[in-house]
């Protein structure tokens, strides 16, 4: 079945630690979008990829990481700069004619 | 001012009813919108989509848009209990000097619908 999935569902970080969540998507999409939700708020740009080997800051880009080395992958690394960084995180990937399809998410908790 | 906004509700009606979800947006060139419904605790999910000025209909569901106003709406036929979620307008911003453009979020208008 075609899709886009996250991994893990549940992610617990210390502090200082660099954790890398997951997502990988089979339907060809080129477009590719992370975003972070915390509660009762909407969904903030995080970093987003249109092609393979490139990407762009959203709009809080500050203390995380991308790579695209595939169209099929796009993993988010939240890095100890990232000070507050528990929150739902979400993947998505798409096309601008059709819309965009989402993962079922990350929970990203600091311990 | 925020490149996509809605009202933040919360939104109550009774099941039955017609509910309106109202969207507005700052990028003029903006061509593609869409509207996503979430649960409480789960991911999004796409409902509908609309690119052309007008009316899109898709079952109990209904996209307005008006780009000379800026104006994205959904409207919920014969509402139901089922349909209380949250639900977020999407708009894609173009990047300036680029055919690409990114994909922005209002924060949502939660709706109930009560029995």
């Amino acid at each position: 079945d075609g899709g886009i999935t996250q991994s893990p569902k549940y992610l617990f970080r210390k502090e200082g630690q660099n954790v890398t969540l997951s997502c990988e998507q089979n339907l060809n999409h080129d477009a590719m979008y992370w975003y972070r939700q915390d509660p009762g708020q909407g969904l903030r740009l995080i970093y987003y990829s249109q092609i393979v080997n490139d990407f762009q800051k959203g709009d809080i880009a500050e203390g995380y990481s991308v790579s695209r080395e595939k169209k099929e992958s796009f993993p988010l690394t939240v890095t100890s700069a990232q000070k507050n960084p528990t929150a739902f995180y979400l993947c998505a990937s798409g096309w601008h004619l059709y819309g965009y399809t989402f993962g079922s998410g990350t929970r990203l908790t600091v311990v | 001012q925020k490149e996509v906004e809605q009202n933040s509700g919360p939104l109550s009606v009774p099941e039955g009813a017609i509910a309106s979800l109202n969207c507005t947006y700052s990028d003029r060139g903006s061509q593609s919108f869409f509207w996503y419904r979430q649960y409480s605790g789960k991911s999004p999910e796409l409902i509908m989509f609309i690119y052309s000025n007008g009316d899109k209909e898709d079952g109990r569901f209904t996209a307005q848009l008006n780009k000379a106003s800026q104006y994205v709406s959904l409207l919920i036929r014969d509402s139901q209990p089922s349909d209380s979620a949250t639900y977020l307008c999407a708009v894609i911003i173009t990047d300036r000097g680029s055919t690409l453009g990114r994909l922005y979020f209002g924060r949502g208008t939660q709706l109930t619908v009560w029995p």
